[in-house]
């Protein structure tokens, strides 16, 4: 298995509270992608990165903002949580963008 | 834009059918496809990927799937399928040209499977 972790892996917070989530990988890949699943929708991106300090958005992106200031470690901070961002959060890492993707474990987040 | 299609969101097997999960891409050109499987609480796992070449496609666990350009699909099969295989599965599609770099994934059918 790749070699990914996400932290923390469950978070239950109150609607108004930053939130950072952390993905962490020992691979040494380039790209690291967040994702966020919700049922009936299957995953849909919310940011990616393609290298140190190169980000860009996903198709749902409002509301999230990332960083990634060494290769191994892509965060995602919700700056104000809402309770439409209650979801599974999942981390993924490729070699290249026409390359497979390696998940994480997800993360569980409950915004009350 | 790309877009991926699984028209099942829910199929139910008896344990030793054979099984076919349905996937239809829209894209301009000849996409990268996927298959993930999803047992509950869990990440995602990698089942098997179409790059290029021999359209029938084996991956792990005992699956294949087939890429069919006419049709826009890439549908998932197993011969005999056991009870370790309930779980959720996602096709997804990736694009050749470097302007898209992430996956669009389907919203998943969920396989149970009746002993």
């Amino acid at each position: 298995d790749a070699g990914i972790t996400q932290s923390p892996r469950h978070k239950v917070t109150e609607t108004g509270t930053p939130v950072t989530l952390r993905c962490h990988q020992t691979e040494n890949h380039r790209y690291m992608y967040w994702y966020r699943q919700d049922p009936g929708h299957g995953l849909r991106l919310i940011h990616y990165s393609y290298g140190v300090k190169d980000t860009d958005k996903g198709e749902v992106s409002d509301g999230y903002s990332v960083s990634r200031s060494k290769t191994e470690d892509f965060l995602l901070t919700l700056e104000s949580a809402t309770s439409s961002q209650t979801s599974v959060y999942f981390c993924a890492i490729s070699e290249s963008p026409t390359d497979t993707q390696y998940f994480g474990p997800g993360t569980r987040l409950t915004v009350l | 834009a790309q877009s991926v299609t699984q028209p099942d969101i829910h199929i139910t097997v008896s344990e030793g059918a054979s099984l076919e999960l349905r996937c239809n891409y829209s894209y301009g050109a000849t996409p990268y496809l996927f298959w993930y499987v999803q047992s509950p609480g869990q990440g995602l796992q990698l089942l098997l990927k179409y790059f290029s070449g021999d359209t029938l496609v084996q991956g792990i666990k005992g699956f294949e799937a087939e890429f069919k350009r006419s049709q826009s699909s890439f549908n998932l099969r197993k011969p005999s399928v056991h009870w370790s295989d309930a779980a959720e599965y996602f096709c997804a599609v990736g694009s050749p040209d470097t302007g898209r770099r992430a996956l669009t994934f389907g919203s998943g059918t969920r396989l149970q499977v009746q002993p």
